[in-house]
């Protein structure tokens, strides 16, 4: 079974502080992906990473896909109250012997104003 | 229609009551997906449509749990005799491409938040 564990689980920072979420497996990826959800709504897709090192930005979201596609990172800098929400990462992989797209653990980031 | 739409938003259902979820995707997308997701944690995969065919059902967590999709396009969860546990938000999403490996995401709706009391 292939899983994917987000770290931390929650985050509660201050507006202007930076930060930074993983998402670590044991297994290799092909393409990793990451959504924001937001109260009562569904995960929207943020980014897709496909090459190992890459680096994508999105304003002020820097996403990293490691070397070996086994992590991804997400950082933040001078976060937002409106940047609050559950991060998701997501991937397609083996879970229970069959092949199918499954989500991490989730972070659950607040940013107070 | 312009993105995926779920009804109802909220349900409440007794225990031991049959609910019927809706799922309509994206226009012309092929694949469907049904999670399921608890307070504060990551979707957990229930079933996977390619166009009408049901590819994978290997997360419906009992035989309480059914889905369909017969035209392709709407899909439908039902859930008979309804348990405590079965409280959850129910995510329904769509995808142009084939298959599981969604190297460019899934389009979500916003879920049904099923309490079952």
């Amino acid at each position: 079974t292939q899983l994917l564990e987000q770290s931390p689980q929650f985050l509660s920072i201050q507006e202007g502080e930076n930060l930074t979420v993983y998402c670590n497996s044991s297994s290799v990826f092909s393409s990793l992906q990451w959504y924001r959800q937001e109260p009562g709504e569904g995960p929207v897709l943020l980014v897709t990473v496909v090459t190992g090192g890459e680096v994508k930005k999105l304003k002020r979201l820097t996403f990293q896909f490691g070397d070996a596609r086994k992590d991804s990172s997400l950082h933040i800098t001078a976060a937002q109250p409106g940047d609050t929400g559950l991060y998701l990462c997501a991937g397609a992989g083996i879970t229970s012997g069959t092949y199918k797209y499954i989500f991490g653990t989730g972070t659950r980031l607040k940013v107070l104003a | 229609g312009a993105g995926v739409s779920q009804s109802p938003r909220y349900k409440v259902a007794k225990r031991g009551q049959d609910v019927a979820l809706r799922c309509d995707p994206i226009s012309g997308h092929v694949s469907l997906f049904w999670y399921q997701q608890a307070l504060g944690q990551g979707p957990e995969f229930l079933t996977y449509f390619q166009n009408e065919a049901q590819l994978d059902k290997s997360g419906l967590p009992s035989d309480r749990f059914f889905a369909e999709r017969p035209e392709g396009s709407v899909s439908t969860l039902k859930i008979q005799r309804t348990q405590q546990e079965d409280s959850a938000v129910y995510l329904c999403a769509s995808s142009l491409s084939r298959g599981t490996q969604a190297n460019y995401g899934y389009t979500f709706g916003s879920g049904t938040r099923l309490t079952v009391v």
